[in-house]
């Protein structure tokens, strides 16, 4: 099993639809949690950081199920300017950082 | 502006020549990493380094090299040994390893 996978998608929405990603891990001791965003054929940037007791950045909520060894990407309202690769990323304290391979996203007028 | 710097943005490859990836990093990040993206793939791990003079294999190594002589600096050397090395490279730096990674604009190589 992979140490993070993520459904690479297409995820095809229309402008103003609501669109969750889940990405699950395999290690039950991953400390911290990030999703980035990587528009084609440009480098990833850090999106928001997942918090425990979950957390929101305007459109955005992000979520965290250590139960089930889950994070989540909520995105209300798409907009056109949301198509991207969405990453997911997953840390053990003192290992590197494992990056998912992304779930795509086209937000469709 | 701070930020991590990538040169050259594109690179071309003769058979069994070395060429060499720049990144610089005016962040004060005490790590920085190299990664490689293949087309419609992940991130994976080729080198990182978490302080000065030390430097650690990822999970791809095989057929690069680096070095870490400043803090600010860290070239990547995409040696005659790596036989596929078209890919695109991205360079990140982290004030320390588990906090949050920045990525400069990366290098595509490609091989003529």
């Amino acid at each position: 099993r992979k140490e993070v996978e993520q459904d690479p998608g297409p995820f095809n929405v229309p402008e103003g639809a609501t669109v969750a990603f889940n990405c699950t891990y395999s290690n039950s001791a991953s400390q911290s949690f990030f999703w980035y965003r990587q528009d084609c054929r440009k480098e990833p940037k850090l999106l928001m950081s997942v918090y425990s007791s979950g957390n929101e950045d305007g459109r955005f909520t992000a979520q965290l199920n250590r139960a089930s060894q889950y994070i989540s990407l909520l995105i209300r309202d798409s907009k056109l300017s949301d198509s991207a690769t969405y990453l997911c990323v997953v840390i053990l304290y003192g290992q590197n950082f494992v990056f998912g391979p992304g779930t795509r996203l086209s937000v469709l007028p | 502006d701070g930020g991590i710097t990538q040169s050259p943005k594109y690179l071309f490859r003769k058979e069994g020549q070395n060429v060499t990836l720049s990144c610089e990093q005016n962040l004060n990040h005490d790590a920085m990493y190299w990664y490689r993206q293949d087309p419609g793939q992940g991130l994976r791990l080729i080198y990182y380094s978490q302080i000065v003079n030390d430097f650690q294999k990822g999970d791809i190594a095989e057929g690069y090299s680096v070095s870490r002589e400043k803090k600010e600096s860290f070239p990547l050397t995409v040696t005659s040994a790596q036989k596929n090395p078209t890919a695109f490279y991205l360079c990140a730096s982290s004030p320390t390893r588990d906090q949050p990674q920045h990525f400069g604009d990366g290098t595509r190589l490609s091989i003529l």
